[in-house]
Formats: C-alpha cells, sequence, structure tokens
C-alpha cells in the first residue's frame, strides 16, 4: 500500500510558540490530504481538507489563524500550530488519498504535541 | 448528513473465539465504508472496505465484514480472534458526492484475552 509519513512523531513545546508538522506522501503523488485531530480514546475529528497549491478547506470550529496548512507540492503537506496552548495538545493524524473516491485513505504515523 | 455508530466501546472476548465489533451508519445515499484499527500512538492502518458488490467483504488479517442496507450495518468479524488484534478499531463512511474525506465512528476498543 501507499505510505504516508509524519514528522515529528513527537514534539514538546513551551505555550506560545508554534510547531509545524510534516504530511509526506513517500511513494505517491497527493493533490489532497487531510488532517484530522484525536484526543484521548475519542474519534478522529477533521481539521481540515489540504489542497496542493490553494487554501486548505476548514472544518467548521477550527481556527484558520491558529492551525496554518500549506500544501506546497504534490508530497508534502504541513500544519502549524501557532502560539500553542496546553489545550492544544493532542494526537495530530494526516492522511492522503490514492485513487478514484471509492479508494482507501492513507494515514501517517501521528504526531503527538505537548504543550506544556 | 453523514453519520457512522459504534455502539461499543469496548469489546472484550477469549482468544479463539469468534468476535463482532458492530458499526451502523447513516447516509443520504449509498455509502462507501471502511474500517480501519490504530494501536497506541499509531496512525490508522486500512483493513476492508465496502464500495459495491458482495455484501460480505474480505479484509486484511482475517477480518471481514458484512453490509446489511435493510439494517444499515456494517459489522466487523473475525472467525478466531488473537490477542494480538487487540486495538483500537474505527468504522467510517464516505457518501460518494460528499468528497474525499471520512467521517468516523469513536471507535471500539477490542481486548483478546490468552
Amino acid at each position: 500500500g501507499a505510505v504516508v509519513s509524519q514528522h515529528p512523531s513527537w514534539v514538546i513545546c513551551k505555550s506560545g510558540t508554534s510547531v509545524k508538522i510534516e504530511c509526506r506522501s513517500l511513494d505517491f503523488q497527493a493533490t489532497t490530504m487531510f488532517w484530522y485531530r484525536q484526543f484521548p480514546k475519542q474519534s478522529l475529528m477533521l481539521m481540515a481538507t489540504s489542497n496542493e497549491g490553494s487554501k486548505a478547506t476548514y472544518e467548521q470550529g477550527v481556527e484558520k489563524d491558529k492551525f496554518l496548512i500549506n500544501h506546497a507540492s504534490l508530497t508534502l503537506s504541513t500544519l502549524t500550530v501557532t502560539s500553542a496552548h496546553p489545550e492544544d495538545s493532542s494526537f495530530y493524524i494526516c492522511s492522503a488519498r490514492l485513487g478514484p473516491i471509492t479508494g482507501e485513505l492513507f494515514f501517517g504515523e501521528g504526531s503527538r504535541l505537548t504543550v506544556l | 448528513a453523514q453519520s457512522v455508530a459504534q455502539p461499543e466501546d469496548q469489546v472484550n472476548v477469549a482468544e479463539g473465539n469468534p468476535l463482532t465489533v458492530k458499526c451502523t451508519y447513516s447516509v443520504s445515499g449509498n455509502p462507501y465504508l471502511f474500517w480501519y484499527v490504530q494501536y497506541p500512538n499509531r496512525g490508522l492502518q486500512f483493513l476492508l472496505k465496502y464500495i459495491t458488490g458482495d455484501n460480505l467483504v474480505k479484509g486484511s488479517y482475517g477480518f471481514e465484514a458484512e453490509f446489511n442496507k435493510s439494517q444499515t450495518s456494517f459489522h466487523l468479524k473475525k472467525p478466531s480472534a488473537l490477542v494480538s488484534d487487540s486495538a483500537l478499531y474505527f468504522c467510517a463512511v464516505r457518501e460518494p458526492d460528499s468528497g474525499y474525506a471520512l467521517n468516523f465512528g469513536k471507535g471500539t476498543s477490542l481486548l483478546v484475552t490468552p
């Protein structure tokens, strides 16, 4: 299957700093990637759809200025958590689509963010 | 609107016994249904999907799922559980005309005891 890589796997930062998480499709091109957020023992909540070469589409309730998404190439999407606060601590997972709409999404290994 | 429900927070089963993880869906059209598995602090791994065709879908690691349109269900099954199957299982749905993102259920924790 297709491989999606996320980096970093773990990150700890101080409150008020910004953190960037990278999502790469290693063996395929992804015009669309998705960013999910997962709280402990809860489901995945779609944050935004990242579109190569255009602005991301954010889900209702997700702050665009807080969670900056850039999809500069067909293999890379980045999520930047700006001015992070402890409530931003979470598990962030990216995914990418390969093939038609009937195809499954391939997920990265996730990035655990802890804001002190 | 599309949604998927997993009524059980946890399922316990003894190794060697059959297992079932339940999922029901609510969509306005014909759904695309998926099952994923997640191990601790890891991303999601694809198990199987139903798009069209046979109602019984076979997937990875011996798992299968049965699409039941009348009951709007897509339960995940395995004839003989392994301890290594212990993980968090997510059912997901996508409506054909809703874009490519998946809408996930809350997840069911499966515990297989020796």
